[in-house]
Order: C-alpha cells, then sequence, then structure tokens
C-alpha cells in the first residue's frame, strides 16, 4: 500500500540535543510538509517542500529546519530543542501545491526531557 | 489569532442518529474546505471537502454544509456508527501568502455510544 511513514513514532530527547525526525513516503507526490501539534491544538504547518523548493513559513523558528534529499525522503531537524518544542509532528505530503487532499503519517511523538 | 475555529472540543452521540460537527471560520477569501479523521495513533485522513461555489457536498453517510455568508460549515454524519468515534479537523485553504496551506482547527471529539 502506499503510504507515508515516519520514523520513529516516539523520541525523546534532552533539553539542547541536536535531533532529527524522518518521513518517507511511496506515493510519488511531489510536496512534503511538515507540521507541529502540540496537545489540544491545531497542526501548525512548519514548511513544505515542494521537490527541492524549500517553502519556510513565516513564524517557524530558526531552531527548525528541513532537508529532502530525494522526492522520498524528508526529514526534520530541531538543533537545539527547548522544552516548548515537545509536541506531535506530523509529515504529510500531496501530489500538487494546488487545493489537494495531503496523506498524513502517523507522526512522531517528540519528548524534551 | 485562530483563523479555523471548532468551539465543541467533544461531543458524545447515540449510535443510529445524526452527529454535528461544526466549524467557523473568519477569513473570506477561504474558497476550499476540507475535513479531516483522526483515530488515535494514526495520521488524520482525508474525509470530504467542498469549494466555495457549493453548499453542499454528500458522499454517503457523511455531508459537508457550507454557509459562506455565516462564515461556517459543518459536517453531519447519518447515521452515527461506533466507528465513527475519532477526533474531526475542519481545515481551509489559504492562498494569501501566495502559496496554497491549509489552516487546521483544533479539532472535535466525536464519540458514538453503542
Amino acid at each position: 500500500d502506499a503510504m507515508v511513514i515516519q520514523n520513529p513514532r516516539y523520541q525523546v530527547t534532552q533539553f539542547g540535543k541536536p535531533v532529527t525526525l524522518s518521513c518517507s513516503q511511496t506515493l510519488n507526490h511531489n510536496v512534503m510538509y511538515w507540521y507541529q501539534q502540540k496537545s489540544s491544538q491545531a497542526p501548525k504547518l512548519l514548511f513544505h517542500y515542494y521537490d527541492k523548493d524549500f517553502n519556510n513559513e513565516a513564524d517557524t523558528p530558526d531552531n527548525f529546519q528541513s532537508r529532502r534529499p530525494n522526492t522520498s525522503f524528508c526529514f526534520l531537524d530541531i538543533r537545539s530543542p527547548g522544552l516548548g518544542d515537545a509536541a506531535m509532528y506530523l509529515c504529510a505530503t500531496s501530489r500538487g501545491r494546488e487545493q489537494e487532499t495531503q496523506y498524513f503519517g502517523p507522526g512522531t511523538r517528540l519528548l524534551v526531557l | 489569532d485562530q483563523q479555523v475555529k471548532q468551539n465543541s472540543p467533544s461531543l458524545s452521540v447515540q449510535e443510529g442518529r445524526i452527529s454535528i460537527l461544526n466549524c467557523d471560520y473568519t477569513n473570506s477569501m477561504f474558497d476550499y474546505f476540507l475535513w479531516y479523521k483522526k483515530y488515535p495513533a494514526e495520521g488524520p485522513t482525508f474525509l470530504i471537502s467542498i469549494s466555495s461555489i457549493k453548499d453542499k457536498n454528500e458522499d454517503g453517510r457523511f455531508t459537508v454544509f457550507l454557509n459562506k455568508s455565516a462564515k461556517h460549515l459543518s459536517l453531519h454524519i447519518v447515521p452515527s456508527q461506533p466507528g465513527d468515534s475519532a477526533v474531526y479537523f475542519c481545515a481551509a485553504s489559504d492562498y494569501t501568502s501566495g502559496t496554497y496551506k491549509y489552516i487546521f482547527g483544533t479539532g472535535t471529539r466525536l464519540k458514538v455510544l453503542a
């Protein structure tokens, strides 16, 4: 089955210790997104890639970076995690950037100690 | 400031009855809306969408209604089934930054009682 996969499902890191979250897709979609969702809040878009074209949301902290080495994979790097970065991180894909359905992975829950 | 609001964090409905989930938005430029359903330990999955040129879209037991003048949309599930118990997110398509993105609400947890 074509799908969006996120690894790991749970990640524990220490305050200030860099961490990388991974997303892969077998849908061959052009666009990949990273969302942050804190408890009882709406998923919030951090950035997205249209192919290799990176698009950062204006309010995404500099602490968050992303890499997309190929169509299938996208990584979220948090350079110096703070306690406030503890959240669920959702990866999503879509065929294009128009009003298209986004397909989500199961998410990675990040805990910062 | 929340541009897409789901004011009811939770809703309980008896099996077989109608579930009505509500969503309000503030930006009259939003022209495409979606509903996603999320089960525990899974990512949100697309349920149904509606364009602003319509006021209703139906797919089986699920119907979305759009009232543009009130900036309000609702999702009706008839009849509700226990398997419909999940968190439902409303989302609106925003093009104001020059690229499409979805603005999500905070979700409504639906519990369908057997």
